[in-house]
């Protein structure tokens, strides 16, 4: 199984370009979420959602939409490049109940210059 | 609203030695509580995980972590620290609704001396 995929790894853009990070996992999970990552701060929620066609925004939303069509992709959209958006991206899936933890893909390091 | 503190933001130790990474949580329940490992450039890897039961859990590559209540604490521990244990060690709190929604904390970043 590939798990959680991200694309691309690896971004640059100018500042007002938007931009979409794709996110696929192949595990059947119902749930999905983005987080960004910079340091010192841990991770934050972005968006998150509990199963196709329901989303919900996380600590910190805005500049950032995401719909969830189907249950296996989950892609996050920046409307309009800031250079406070650069950071490390990372997307995770995972099921609802007490057994499960969340599986994370291996980011998406965004800058914007 | 649910919150993490990791107070050591570095820790170093030698090789061979014994490792707590200390964790405290803000959380109106009885909270979902992980600890992950991040290696540089990498994702996130599940070390262990707390749901309920046993207050002790073992994790993968020997580590281990106590749910203390009464501390509001899940603190990560292992006996003897190997080269490969230098990494990002994340604590986080787990909504027991609404998606399971992950609240990290900032993170205890591990330097290990041979």
């Amino acid at each position: 199984n590939a798990g959680v995929t991200q694309t691309p790894k690896f971004q640059v853009l100018k500042t007002g370009q938007s931009m979409t990070l794709q996110c696929a996992q192949d595990m059947n999970h119902e749930y999905m979420s983005w987080y960004r990552q910079d340091p010192g701060m841990g991770l934050r929620l972005i968006h998150y959602s509990v199963g196709a066609g329901i989303t919900d925004q996380g600590e910190v939303p805005n500049g950032y939409n995401v719909s969830r069509s189907t249950t296996e992709d989950f892609p996050l959209r920046l409307l309009s490049a800031a250079p406070s958006q650069t950071s490390v991206y990372f997307c995770a899936s995972s099921n609802p109940g007490q057994g499960y933890g969340y599986t994370f893909g291996s980011g998406t390091r965004l800058t914007v210059v | 609203a649910q919150s993490v503190t990791q107070p050591d933001i570095h820790i170093t130790v030698s090789e061979g030695a014994s490792l707590e990474l200390r964790c405290n949580y803000s959380y109106g329940a009885t909270p979902y509580l992980f600890w992950y490992v991040q290696s540089p450039g990498q994702g996130l890897q599940l070390l262990l995980k707390y749901f309920s039961g046993d207050t002790l859990v073992q994790g993968i590559k020997g580590f281990e972590a106590e749910f203390k209540r009464s501390q509001s604490s899940f603190n990560l521990r292992k006996p003897s620290v190997h080269w490969s244990d230098a990494a990002e060690y994340f604590c986080a709190v787990g909504a027991r609704a609404a998606g399971n929604k992950l609240t990290f904390g900032g993170g205890t970043r591990v330097l290990v001396k041979p």
